[in-house]
């Protein structure tokens, strides 16, 4: 059975950082492209990070942009999420999410954890 | 960035309805378009990927259709379990951005 965990949410002040975990079991974790998606208390899906099977291709998403690092330890098939500079808007439900193949792009996201909540506030 | 706007917002519909969610691109997406469904407290869930193809163990009444900028998921006949929130989702260029999504609500 595939399953996605997230962990390392928290509350946090602005201007911090915390740092996200996917541990991912019941696939082959080095064959699929993995994802970072977030979604605000009450509000839409809004894909933040990518990163391909071997971590040649990287994306983030310009509200990111040059604060979040994401990366991928296919050896404890592991998934991170380095956040630094937080803002209240990055305040949300942190979901990492299994591609449906290898390369960004390929098509669509076949498999999501529950989730770790991340609260950006004073 | 390619935008994808979705419509409507959210529909009211009854047991056994037929029910049609609109998702169009900002430019031409090919057929790299994706369904999913998402209800309260749950993670999403993929329906359609590729514009048509259904999910592997999706019910066969959730289809989609289209291609370039236009996209369709249609419900043949809507069953209590599927009042929920969809989304379109395009994997054709990087961001693969969302639509804001389509809550389908109990008339």
């Amino acid at each position: 059975e595939v399953q996605l965990a997230e962990s390392g949410g928290g509350l946090v002040q602005p201007g911090r950082s915390l740092r996200l975990s996917c541990a991912a079991s019941g696939f082959t974790f080095d064959d699929y492209a993995i994802h970072w998606v977030r979604q605000a208390p009450g509000k839409g899906l809004e894909w933040v990070s990518g990163i391909s099977w071997n971590s040649n291709v990287i994306v983030y998403a310009d509200s990111v942009k040059g604060r979040f690092t994401i990366s991928r330890d296919n050896a404890k098939n592991s998934l991170y999420l380095q956040m630094n500079s937080l803002r209240a808007e990055d305040t949300a439900l942190y979901h990492c999410a299994k591609d449906i193949g290898a390369l960004l792009g390929a098509g669509g996201l076949d498999y999501w954890g529950q989730g770790t909540l991340v609260t950006v506030s004073s | 960035d390619i935008q994808m706007t979705q419509s409507p917002s959210s529909l009211s519909a009854s047991v056994r309805d037929r029910v049609t969610i609109t998702c169009r691109a900002s430019q031409s997406i090919r057929s790299n378009l994706n369904w999913y469904q998402q209800k309260p407290g749950k993670a999403p869930k993929l329906l359609i990927y590729a514009a048509s193809n259904l999910q592997s163990g999706v019910p066969s009444r959730f289809s989609g259709s289209g291609s370039g900028t236009d996209f369709t998921l249609t419900i043949s006949s809507l069953q209590p379990e599927d009042f929920a929130t969809y989304y379109c989702q395009q994997s054709y260029g990087t961001p693969p951005a969302f639509g804001g999504g389509t809550k389908v609500e109990i008339k």
